[in-house]
């Protein structure tokens, strides 16, 4: 365990469903961040919240829905989804909004058909 | 886009020095080089980082160029375990907001 969690680690869901992600760190960290690998491709930065507050949103579609109740708990909201938004969906965590040694969780798998 | 270029995989002996190039030849003076990896089904771990000068860790030693145009990532006795994806990575800052831009990584296998 790296000190950040994700849950669930696989998820399967239809284009019509809405389901949720989740991400806890206990690790003091004050800014953290959405992240999409999709096959073969470069993880994609799609929001960054820092002291609860979205500081980026990378031109995400509204399907993706991030919520930051508190530093140490971030969501993602899924809702309408497309297939080819099937992809492991990254978590991570900093002190500071960029400061280096970024903690990832180990990813939720999702597959949407 | 990425900062950053790397060759797309690598294979090093078992017990043998891995090194790693990394070229970024945009780099701007204030920006510092980040080593990420990947381990399969899990996400990037840090490695090291660094400005200007050499820096050395308990996992790898981090090479850079005098004219910051490249740098290489040095694993002294790579382990099976060290197979995964390497990204080489220079934060970018954006009207206040850093980020970093990954690219595709190296994909190191380490052999028996």
């Amino acid at each position: 365990e790296t000190g950040v969690t994700q849950t669930p680690r696989h998820l399967v869901m239809g284009m019509t469903n809405k389901k949720s992600l989740k991400c806890e760190q206990h690790l003091g960290h004050n800014a953290m961040y959405w992240y999409k690998q999709s096959a073969k491709k470069p993880l994609e930065l799609m929001f960054v919240y820092s002291l609860e507050e979205r500081v980026e949103n990378n031109s995400v579609p509204s399907r993706f829905s991030p919520e930051c109740p508190n530093s140490s708990h971030l969501f993602l909201h899924l809702h309408t989804l497309q297939p080819e938004d099937s992809a492991l969906y990254l978590c991570a965590s900093s002190q500071y909004q960029g400061s280096y040694g970024y903690t990832f969780g180990s990813g939720t798998r999702l597959t949407v058909v | 886009d990425a900062k950053t270029t790397q060759p797309p995989s690598m294979d090093c002996a078992e017990g043998r020095a891995a090194n790693l190039p990394c070229n970024h030849s945009t780099i701007s003076g204030n920006e510092y080089v980040y080593w990420y990896r990947q381990i399969h089904s899990q996400g990037p771990q840090y490695i090291i980082h660094g400005l200007k000068n050499n820096e050395t860790n308990e996992m790898a030693s981090l090479i850079i160029t005098e004219d910051r145009k490249s740098s290489t990532l040095i694993l002294p006795h790579a382990t099976l375990r060290d197979t995964a994806v390497y990204y080489c990575i220079v934060r970018v800052d954006t009207s206040g907001t850093y980020k970093y831009i990954f690219g595709t990584g190296t994909r190191l296998k380490v052999l028996a």
